[in-house]
């Protein structure tokens, strides 16, 4: 157990609304990553965060913001939720013996 | 940037065969390899990994991999499988002085009893 919990764990909203997924961690690791999950994709970076407002992008960030105001929180926000953003989000932390990275119980998000 | 190939995309067996997946990643340089279970409607779970030293790393329930430089590889290996060992199987590669971590597209497993 990585100590981290994922809110929504479900979510139905409808297109063009924003959504935010909160990533919450209680063992003060520096790094944090959202990733989401699609068959035949497998997971796929969206955004990670190297510390307290340190953010950088990963492979599939168009349409994705984050946000990290403390060690413990994580947020990602669609900022206008698209039928392609219907996905698994899962949230990681990158575990402080060796590079290892440990994730959330995912959230299930589904835009109709 | 790094990327991984996994080859196999469904696999069936039957209990007790051997099971070998195929992992294959691109990147020059030093890397760290993983893999990864997924259990249906679960989260993903490390199964192994590997950093340096022995290419052939044990990992939890029975799981082995074996690193191959030359070829690029770290291929998962279980000798004699179980119908609980049906899940998606992920592998993931991490430059060792990059913040990024590359997962394959995954291959399910099934397991007939």
């Amino acid at each position: 157990d990585a100590g981290i919990t994922q809110s929504p764990r479900h979510k139905v909203t409808e297109t063009g609304t924003p959504v935010t997924l909160r990533c919450h961690q209680t063992e003060n690791h520096r790094y944090m990553y959202w990733y989401r999950q699609d068959p035949g994709h497998g997971l796929r970076l969206i955004h990670y965060s190297y510390g307290v407002k340190d953010t950088d992008k990963g492979e599939v960030s168009d349409g994705y913001s984050v946000s990290r105001s403390k060690t413990e929180d994580f947020l990602l926000t669609l900022e206008s939720a698209t039928s392609s953003q219907t996905s698994v989000y899962f949230c990681a932390i990158r575990g402080t013996q060796g590079n290892t990275i440990y994730f959330g119980e995912g959230s299930w998000l589904t835009v109709v | 940037a790094q990327s991984v190939s996994q080859h196999n995309h469904h696999v069936i067996l039957s209990e007790a065969a051997s099971l070998e997946l195929g992992c294959n990643y691109s990147y020059g340089g030093t890397v760290n390899l993983f893999w990864y279970v997924q259990y249906p409607g679960q989260h993903l779970q490390l199964l192994l990994k590997y950093f340096s030293g022995d290419p052939l790393v044990k990992g939890i329930k029975g799981f082995e991999a074996e690193f191959i430089k030359s070829k690029f590889s770290f291929n998962l290996r279980k000798p004699s499988v179980q119908w609980s060992d049906t899940a998606e199987y992920f592998c993931a590669v991490n430059a060792n002085t990059g913040n990024q971590f590359y997962f394959g597209t995954g291959t399910s497993l099934t397991v007939i009893p």
